[in-house]
């Protein structure tokens, strides 16, 4: 079954507009941790912004924010002030009880000048 | 700061031979992994070793899959006959578990099978 789904293969945002990258994870466990990771045309995973399940607040990274909504069981990640730089393959990931790592089919951003 | 490095960045080789790529993970780290990414897929996990052996493995981790970690540093993954269909980038990841959270990725090694 499917752990991690992100439904936008591809999005647009033009330079310095904010954007959000949809993604809905299914679990069962209790405990658990999401990801997001940026893999531009180079090819290296580089490692974004962490929330964790149990986590009251919304985590944020500079300007990477992540809008957690447990109940819905999704994670979306903000990029607020888009920058060319930021056009990149994006995924999400979670890490379940037993430390195994599933990810999503990623979402292509664009960041148009 | 720590890293995680693999050998070689681009393997080219023929249907049917055996490959090992390499990866050093960051040494205090306790959970190692290797993924598998098809050019424009998405990452899929292959194995994960913790303690010395396998703690899951993918259905795509079949039996002419195997890794080791031979000494302290060194952590491989061998593809024992290789075929057209396992061209793709093998990333090796590391994590430390505990407080820590980030899973640091390797820079991956791009395996071609012609």
């Amino acid at each position: 079954a499917q752990k991690i789904t992100q439904t936008q293969p591809g999005m647009f945002v033009q330079e310095k507009e904010a954007v959000t990258l949809d993604c809905t994870y299914d679990t069962s466990d209790p405990s658990y941790g999401l990801f997001w990771y940026k893999q531009p045309s180079s090819g290296e995973m580089i490692f974004l912004i962490y929330q964790g399940s149990y986590d009251q607040q919304n985590a944020t990274e500079g300007r990477y924010s992540l809008n957690f909504q447990k109940a819905r069981k999704s994670a979306n990640l903000v990029i607020s002030a888009s920058q060319l730089g930021d056009s990149a393959m994006y995924f999400c990931a979670m890490r379940d009880i037993g430390n195994q790592f599933y990810f999503g089919t990623g979402t292509s951003l664009t960041v148009i000048p | 700061e720590p890293e995680v490095t693999q050998t070689p960045s681009h393997q080219v080789t023929q249907m049917g031979q055996e490959v090992i790529l390499r990866c050093v993970p960051i040494s205090n780290h306790l959970y190692f992994y290797w993924y598998r990414q098809i050019l424009g897929q998405k990452v899929e996990f292959l194995v994960s070793f913790y303690n010395n052996e396998i703690s899951e493995k993918s259905e795509i981790f079949d039996d002419q899959f195997s890794v080791e970690r031979p000494d302290g540093s060194n952590f491989t993954l061998k593809i024992r006959s290789t075929k057209l269909e396992d061209s793709a980038m093998y990333f090796c990841a590391s994590w430390q578990s505990g407080a820590t959270y980030e899973q640091y990725f390797g820079p991956g090694t791009r395996l071609t099978v012609t």
